[in-house]
């Protein structure tokens, strides 16, 4: 079968880093992608991944392992409003998007 | 630009109704997409369409319906509702499967169906 594996919650603290992490066992790969997703709101775009190494945009970065089907979202600085959900999503073989259940981020002062 | 729009955001239905639910995108996007969201677990795919006139089957199909009858407009259709679709439904749109990545999303619907 096809899953994505992520933990369901973290905490962290304002200004600190924070390591999001990613597993994934799917039958094709076509990238690996990120989404911020704040409570009652849309999922938005954070980064993409299709090959190894590591994505920085900001703040944040994401790094990929083909591999060993793993991914991580760094957040660095973190601020109140990076409190949210994160969602981790593959593209497999036929490019549907199969996605994880999300990371809750909790950040506290 | 709108993006991509839902209608209604809000709805709720008691068990045996009917409703559908609009997605609209001014994007010029081939691909568009309809998901559902619940506590506890992922974006999962109801239905999807890869162009006009085309729809197929996505990992949660039962229960819905879609037409895709003009470029732009995506709709979702709940034949008889059941409290087990109690949920918040997302559309998107895509211009291609090699962007997939490059999903944008509408505002969400929230269906409860008493």
């Amino acid at each position: 079968g096809q899953n994505i594996d992520q933990p369901t919650e973290m905490t962290a603290t304002e200004g600190a880093i924070v390591q999001i992490n990613c597993t994934y066992q799917t039958s094709g790969f076509n990238g690996l992608f990120w989404y911020q997703q704040h409570a009652g709101e849309a999922p938005t775009f954070l980064s993409y991944n299709v090959l190894d190494g590591l994505e920085e945009k900001g703040r944040f970065s994401s790094f990929l392992s083909r591999s060993k089907g793993y991914s991580y979202l760094l957040l660095k600085e973190l601020q109140m409003k990076d409190s949210a959900s994160y969602l981790c999503a593959v593209v497999g073989s036929n490019y549907q998007l199969i996605w994880g259940a999300g990371t809750k981020l909790i950040i506290k002062p | 630009n709108a993006g991509v729009t839902q209608t209604p955001k809000f709805r709720v239905l008691k068990t045996g109704q009917s409703m559908t639910l609009l997605c609209a995108q001014d994007m010029n996007h081939e691909y568009m997409y309809w998901y559902r969201q619940d506590p506890g677990m992922g974006l999962r795919l109801i239905h999807y369409s890869v162009g006009e006139g085309t729809t197929a089957k996505g990992e949660v199909p039962d229960g819905y319906n879609v037409s895709r009858l003009k470029k732009q407009n995506f709709l979702l259709g709940l034949e008889s509702a059941a409290p087990s679709q109690t949920s918040v439904y997302f559309c998107a749109s895509t211009h291609s499967p090699d962007r997939a990545h490059e999903q944008y999303f509408g505002p969400g619907t929230r269906l409860t169906v008493t």
